[in-house]
């Protein structure tokens, strides 16, 4: 099946910096989305981005599918932004529901 | 706002008790996923269903069955709890491929 590595596994910031978040993966996608899962254990979907770009307020996140890549940019961090953050991607070979997910990325964000 | 609600938020059963895991979802869509999730390895699908008495495999459905009867419900049956199905279960819902949303989860103990 289709393999997703996340990178970097763990990550640690200062409030207000800057960060990228890569999401490789080994064949082609019909389906990418990128979620957040809090503390808490909560996942939220951020994107559904199988290729392009898009923002919504400090965060973006742009997939170039022919290179087989997502990047999740996170700007001006808060410590609410705290928390794992998966990539997820749908086999263009098979049904675009069914989904893999990486192993994620651990961000905390320091006051 | 769209609500996808578990019936248990911790429950801890005896190896060989049947356990029945329900999710219910508000928004009247057609997509319900099961899903556990356990350190190191991220989510995995356990099976979906795309319409009322429709279900589909995901990677993991060994030990595990599912039953949706109202569009609204989606239920994850282990038929035979054992230790190694200790584990977070979320459920999903979606519209369409796109945006799943999801429960708090279901930490599942098996004594």
């Amino acid at each position: 099946g289709i393999q997703v590595e996340q990178s970097p596994p763990d990550l640690i910031l200062q409030e207000g910096a800057n960060s990228t978040l890569r999401c490789n993966f080994s064949d082609s996608v019909n389906n990418l989305q990128w979620f957040h899962q809090n503390p808490w254990g909560q996942l939220i979907n951020l994107f559904y981005i199988p290729s392009g770009t898009k923002q919504n307020g400090r965060l973006s996140a742009t997939t170039v599918a022919t290179e087989r890549y997502s990047l999740l940019y996170i700007s001006s961090s808060q410590t609410t932004d705290s928390g794992v953050y998966f990539c997820a991607v749908g086999d263009s070979g098979g049904s675009n529901y069914k989904l893999t997910f990486g192993k994620g990325t651990l961000l905390t964000v320091n006051p | 706002d769209v609500k996808v609600t578990q019936s248990s938020r911790y429950l801890v059963k005896r190896t060989g008790e049947k356990v029945f895991l329900e999710c219910v979802q508000d928004m009247d869509h057609e997509n319900m996923f099961w899903y556990r999730q356990d350190p190191g390895l991220g989510l995995r699908l356990i099976y979906f269903s795309y319409d009322v008495k429709m279900k589909e495999k995901g990677d993991i459905p060994e030990g595990y069955s599912v039953s949706r009867e109202k569009k609204e419900r989606f239920s994850l049956i282990l038929e035979s709890a054992s230790t190694n199905q200790t584990s977070m279960y979320l459920c999903a819902s979606s519209a369409g491929p796109d945006e799943q949303y999801f429960g708090p989860g279901t930490r599942l103990t098996v004594t």
